[in-house]
């Protein structure tokens, strides 16, 4: 398994309240991801990160920021949870982009906001 | 932009039966594709990926992929199903315009049963 670890990988939390989640890489892949997963919709990116500190909007993006102080890692902060924040994300990691690239994903942090 | 469909979003096989997973894709450019599992609370791990060197891709686990560009079809499938194969699977494609992120099907859940 690619070095991806998630944390926290559970976490309850109250509406309104500030969330980050992080996520740490081991292999040094310049490409880092955030996805969540809702059922119904696969997965879908929100944000996504090309280098320390350059960083830009996937799809679904609006109530999350992102940064990136190091290479190794990727923090995703929920500045005011909402209930529709409910999900499970997953980080992901890639060396490249490019037709034969794939990416490789950690193991998820499912966030529940009451 | 580039979509997929997954045309089934569940599947039920008995142990021993073949594996057919259907995946169609539309896109402007000559995608590159990919089939991704995720098992129970795990994290999702690539089964194969098409990159344009051959139409019928062979992955992990005995599964394989055919890329068929008159039909946009990359359907999954896998001669002989296992218990083990039990999971969702996932078809994703990546875009080849801007920052080629991949775009996921919704899933398609596997049951095998007995």
């Amino acid at each position: 398994d690619a070095g991806i670890t998630q944390s926290p990988r559970h976490k309850v939390t109250e509406t309104g309240t500030p969330v980050t989640l992080r996520c740490h890489q081991t292999e040094n892949h310049r490409y880092m991801y955030w996805y969540r997963q809702d059922p119904g919709h696969g997965l879908r990116l929100i944000h996504y990160s090309y280098g320390v500190k350059d960083t830009d909007k996937g799809e679904v993006s609006d109530g999350y920021s992102v940064s990136r102080s190091k290479t190794e890692d990727f923090l995703l902060t929920l500045e005011s949870a909402t209930s529709s924040q409910t999900s499970v994300y997953f980080c992901a990691i890639s060396e490249r982009i490019g037709e034969n690239t794939e990416a490789f994903f950690g193991q998820g942090t499912r966030l529940t906001v009451v | 932009a580039q979509s997929v469909t997954q045309l089934d979003s569940h599947v039920s096989v008995s142990e021993g039966t073949p594996v057919l997973l259907r995946c169609n894709y539309s896109s402007s450019y000559s995608p590159s594709l990919f089939w991704y599992v995720q098992h129970p609370n795990k994290g999702l791990q690539l089964l194969l990926k098409y990159t344009s060197a051959a139409t019928l891709v062979k992955g992990i686990n005995g599964f394989e992929a055919e890329f068929k560009k008159s039909e946009t079809s990359f359907h999954l499938t896998k001669p002989s199903a296992h218990m083990s194969d039990a999971a969702e699977y996932f078809c994703v494609v990546r875009e080849n315009t801007g920052f080629q992120k991949l775009v996921f099907g919704t899933g398609t859940r596997l049951l095998v049963s007995p």
